[in-house]
């Protein structure tokens, strides 16, 4: 089946500008998540959906980055105001959710959108 | 304290020989689950094994093996019979409590496999 698809693959932007990433997740999966790989880095934790709700969004580096997700599906991160540091591959994630004490939901990764700002 | 510490940021291995990863992991909640992550040059991020803070028994999928030491708080991953294509980068993470699903990750370990 179809996995977890990012979009745009890569985005190259100027200083100051906006920008938006989308994730579209396995198709029933109501976990979703965001994450940053700075380069050379391993991942950073940003925002969690459950549903439709963000739970955890301790990760968010500051109000310039938000996020949202509609109909339980497609998510779209926001970067207001690029700067130079916000250059790293941003990945996106998805898991099915159980209820179920100590049980694992593996995360299943998009391909990552590239951002570079100039 | 970092939360999940990988001491080596590379390693090399003949083919077909065995090699340890190293993860050493931070956590003062009673349940948690361990993964190992491969990242190729083409930047996916694929999961290769996980460890529950509960499980007895250490962690088999295929070559790879989770060798878990509770005490030690360690979770080193042994790949056999290396292959060419396991060069890539590995990322061991942790996911604290039952109800929190967030990965916190370790920097990586790059690991060339040699011919």
């Amino acid at each position: 089946g179809a996995g977890v698809s990012q979009s745009p693959s890569n985005k190259v932007t100027e200083k100051g500008k906006d920008v938006e990433l989308r994730c579209d997740p396995i198709s029933g999966h109501t976990a979703l998540y965001w994450y940053r790989q700075r380069l050379g880095q391993g991942l950073e934790f940003l925002i969690y959906f459950q549903g439709n709700s963000a739970p955890d969004k301790s990760g968010l580096p500051s109000d310039r980055f938000s996020a949202e997700r509609t109909g339980e599906s497609v998510s779209t991160l926001t970067i207001q105001r690029t700067q130079q540091e916000d250059s790293a591959v941003y990945l996106c994630a998805s898991s099915l959710v159980s209820i179920a004490d100590s049980s694992y939901n593996e995360q299943f990764f998009g391909p990552g959108t590239r951002l570079t700002v100039l | 304290a970092q939360k999940i510490t990988q001491t080596q940021p590379g390693m090399f291995v003949q083919e077909k020989e065995a090699v340890t990863l190293d993860c050493t992991y931070d956590t003062s909640d009673p349940s948690y689950g361990l993964f190992w992550y491969k990242q190729p040059s083409s930047g996916e991020m694929i999961f290769l094994i996980y460890q529950g803070s509960y499980d007895q028994q250490n962690a088999t999928e295929g070559r790879y093996s989770l060798n878990f030491q509770k005490a030690r708080k360690s979770a080193n991953l042994v790949i056999s019979a290396s292959q060419l294509g396991d060069s890539a980068m590995y990322f061991c993470a942790m996911r604290e409590g039952d109800s929190n699903y967030k990965l916190t990750f370790g920097k990586g370990t790059l690991l060339t496999v040699n011919p």
